[in-house]
């Protein structure tokens, strides 16, 4: 079974630009969630996709979007770059348990540099 | 305000002795809490869970300990290996909020302790 899947890999930006990262989860999983790593806050929530519907979101600004298709693949978006984005984005999916998630997978993340 | 806090940025064990990462937390609505470990380049990748409602949780070198009333909980490695050389993250699991549909809640991590095992 194939893992979580992060497109690309590596990304350099300079700042004003947008960017879009892409995310396919583990087959069968619904859910993907998005956090940012940066070295001084660690990983930080952005926000929750599920059914193609953002159910859950981080304290972020307006800059930082998403959506989820219907194959449950996501992107998220970033505009107006500025170099504090620059980050590790990581993208996690899960199945839908109930109330409960004992485990989300992380893909390899997304590494964002912006200049 | 930091709500799960992973106050020792690293820790150096020596081979085959006993590994012990700590975690503080301040919400008491986590219903949860997961350890995950970091290679360099890659996602962190799942270790262990404990519940709210257990004190222990145990899966073969890895127990996971809990003290509610002191809002800590550790992640014991007995005995380490070099290649549990990583950095650790606690994380805890908050529930959705109510009336929110499908939401699994989200995850918060702290901020990670590097662990190095030396041979």
């Amino acid at each position: 079974k194939a893992g979580v899947t992060q497109t690309p890999r590596y990304l350099i930006k300079t700042r004003g630009q947008q960017v879009t990262l892409s995310c396919s989860p583990i087959s069968g999983h619904r859910s993907v969630s998005w956090y940012q790593q940066t070295p001084g806050q660690g990983l930080q929530f952005l926000f929750e996709y599920f059914s193609e519907t953002q159910r859950n979101k981080g304290n972020f600004p307006g800059r930082f979007s998403g959506r989820q298709f219907s194959n449950s693949r996501s992107e998220m978006n970033v505009s107006t770059l500025e170099l504090g984005d620059s980050a590790l984005y990581l993208c996690a999916s899960s199945l839908v348990l109930g109330q409960m998630n004992t485990e989300a997978f992380f893909g390899q993340g997304t590494r964002l540099t912006v200049v | 305000d930091q709500q799960v806090k992973q106050n020792s940025p690293s820790l150096s064990v020596q081979e085959g002795r006993i590994s012990i990462l700590n975690c503080d937390y301040t919400n008491s609505m986590f219903d949860y809490f997961l350890w995950y470990k970091k290679y360099p380049a890659e996602g962190p990748t799942f270790l262990i869970s404990i519940s709210s409602i257990k004190d222990k949780n145990e899966d073969g070198r890895f127990t996971v300990f809990l003290n509610k009333s002191a809002k800590h909980l550790s992640l014991h490695i007995v005995p380490s290996q070099p290649g549990d050389s990583a950095v650790y993250f606690c994380a805890a699991h908050l529930p959705p909020p109510m009336n929110y549909g499908g939401s699994q809640g989200n995850l918060i991590f702290g901020k990670g302790t590097k662990l190095s095992v030396k041979p």
